[in-house]
C-alpha cells in the first residue's frame, strides 16, 4: 500500500529535550516536505527536499533541522524544543515531475507534539 | 513571495445543495499548480482537486469543480450535491517556483442534514 508514515503519532516532551519525528514514504517520491498546522494559520511549510542531500527552508524553519540521506526518509529534528513548537506536524511526499499525478502531495497521518 | 487567502473562515450548506469556497492567491511565477485539500475530523489531508496554471480548462472531479481565473488570481471550489461526508476543513494551496508550497488558512464547511 502506498503511504507516508510518521512516528510517533503523539508526543509530549519538555523544553530543551531533543527529539526527532521520523517520516518515511514507499512511493519512490523525490519531493518531501514538513508542515506545521496551527489553529487559524493553516499549514505552514517548515522544510522541503527535492531529492537526496537537497533540502531548503520553507516559511517557518527556525528551530528545526532536517536531513535527507535516503530517498524514502525525511526526519524532522527539534534540537531544543520550546512551547511555541507545540503543534500538529505533517510530512508529505510527491513526484516532482509534471503529469497526471505530478506534484500531488501524499500526507502522513500527522504527529501531535506538545512541549511543556 | 507567494500568498494564499481564504476569506471565509466558516460556511454551511444544506445537504444536496451547492456551495462555493473562495480562494485568491498571489505569485510572481508564470508556471504553478493550485490545489484544494480536504481535512475531515480525522485530520488526514486528502487531495480534492488540482489545477495546472498553464491549462485554461477548469479541473473537475465528480462533484467537485474549480473556477480558475488566472488574471484575477482566483481559484474557487464548487461542491455540487453536498453530502454529509463533505463536512471538513478545506485548504487552498499553491505550489510555485522553487517547489515551495503555501496554504491558505482554511474554510470550515458544515453540511447540514
Amino acid at each position: 500500500e502506498a503511504q507516508v508514515t510518521q512516528n510517533p503519532r503523539y508526543l509530549i516532551t519538555v523544553t530543551g529535550k531533543k527529539l526527532t519525528v521520523t517520516c518515511s514514504q514507499n512511493m519512490n517520491h523525490e519531493y518531501m516536505s514538513w508542515y506545521r498546522q496551527d489553529p487559524g494559520l493553516g499549514l505552514r511549510q517548515i522544510y522541503y527536499s527535492m531529492n537526496v542531500e537537497v533540502t531548503d527552508k520553507g516559511d517557518v524553519p527556525e528551530g528545526y533541522k532536517v536531513s535527507r540521506k535516503e530517498k524514502r526518509n525525511f526526519p524532522l529534528i527539534l534540537e531544543s524544543p520550546s512551547p511555541n513548537q507545540t503543534s500538529l506536524y505533517f510530512c508529505a511526499s510527491s513526484l516532482k515531475t509534471p503529469g497526471q499525478n505530478g506534484y500531488e502531495q501524499y500526507f502522513g497521518p500527522g504527529t501531535r507534539l506538545t512541549v511543556t | 513571495a507567494q500568498t494564499v487567502t481564504q476569506s471565509q473562515p466558516e460556511m454551511s450548506v444544506q445537504e444536496a445543495e451547492t456551495v462555493t469556497l473562495s480562494c485568491t492567491y498571489d505569485t510572481s511565477e508564470n508556471n504553478y499548480y493550485l490545489f484544494w485539500y480536504k481535512q475531515p475530523p480525522s485530520r488526514q489531508m486528502i487531495l480534492v482537486i488540482r489545477q495546472e496554471a498553464y491549462k485554461q480548462q477548469n479541473a473537475t472531479e465528480n462533484r467537485f469543480s474549480v473556477n480558475f481565473q488566472k488574471a484575477a488570481k482566483s481559484f474557487s471550489l464548487k461542491i455540487s450535491d453536498s453530502q454529509l461526508g463533505d463536512t471538513a476543513m478545506y485548504f487552498c494551496a499553491i505550489l510555485g517556483g522553487y517547489q515551495k508550497v503555501t496554504f491558505g488558512t482554511g474554510t470550515k464547511l458544515q453540511v447540514i442534514p
